[in-house]
């Protein structure tokens, strides 16, 4: 069975830089049928894709936040991890890491984990 | 930069139909993903490549996509559909969601 659950501080200041990681368990995420996402969403609001990682560390960023954004491969571990640089009040939200296949869904998602940005 | 729009909510009436649509430009030409997330939860996928459910999901769920308008459809509405619903496509290496859609059930 596919697990997938975030980790990292819940709590940011501005300016600073928001660091969360993804442990997979069930599947190597150095498996080639898969990519590995980034999924935030602020409160009440719609979800926001952030972007993604294949096996090859090949990745693809949103282009309203790849300036801030870095996404990287932990394949000894079985994680990926997410950056975002110089945050802010809008960075505050619940940030799912998802699977996804190549049909293109999003098909395991883990808990997610909620960060706030403080000023 | 593609976008996808859906209504901000829909309701309907116990055992009846839904529809929540997701438009956007030639949208037919694209795979569409559906996912239902409850009150805090993470989404859950229910219909992928437009008229595919997802393993679990019962059949009184389905889709369409044609033109500019994808389709997810709830046959005999149970209280327990009670959620937003967002629609999900890839343009050029970039996933875009919908606003999400939050399902009434009267």
């Amino acid at each position: 069975q596919v697990q997938l659950q975030e980790s990292g501080p819940g709590l940011v200041k501005s300016s600073e830089t928001l660091s969360l990681t993804c442990s997979v368990s069930g599947g190597p995420v150095t498996s080639g049928s898969y990519h590995w996402n980034w999924i935030r969403q602020s409160p009440g609001k719609g979800l926001e894709w952030i972007g993604n990682i294949y096996y090859n560390e090949k990745t693809n960023y949103n282009p309203s936040l790849k300036s801030r954004v870095t996404i990287s491969l932990d394949w000894p571990k079985n994680q990926f991890s997410l950056k975002v640089t110089s945050v802010s009040a809008t960075d505050t939200g619940v940030y799912y890491c998802a699977r996804e296949v190549e049909v293109g869904a999003l098909d395991y998602w883990g808990l997610g984990t909620l960060v706030t940005v403080s000023s | 930069s593609y976008e996808v729009t859906q209504p901000l909510s829909v309701s309907v009436a116990l055992g009846q139909t839904a529809r929540i649509t997701c438009a956007g430009d030639n949208i037919g030409d694209k795979n569409v993903h559906w996912y239902q997330q409850k009150p805090g939860q993470a989404p859950v996928v229910v219909l992928y490549r437009s008229t595919n459910r997802a393993s679990g999901i019962p059949e009184r769920f389905s889709g369409s996509n044609s033109g500019n308008t994808a389709t997810l459809i709830i046959s005999r509405v149970q209280a327990g559909d009670e959620a937003d619903f967002s629609c999900q496509v890839w343009d050029k290496s970039v996933a875009v969601f919908g606003g999400g859609t939050k399902l009434t059930v009267l």
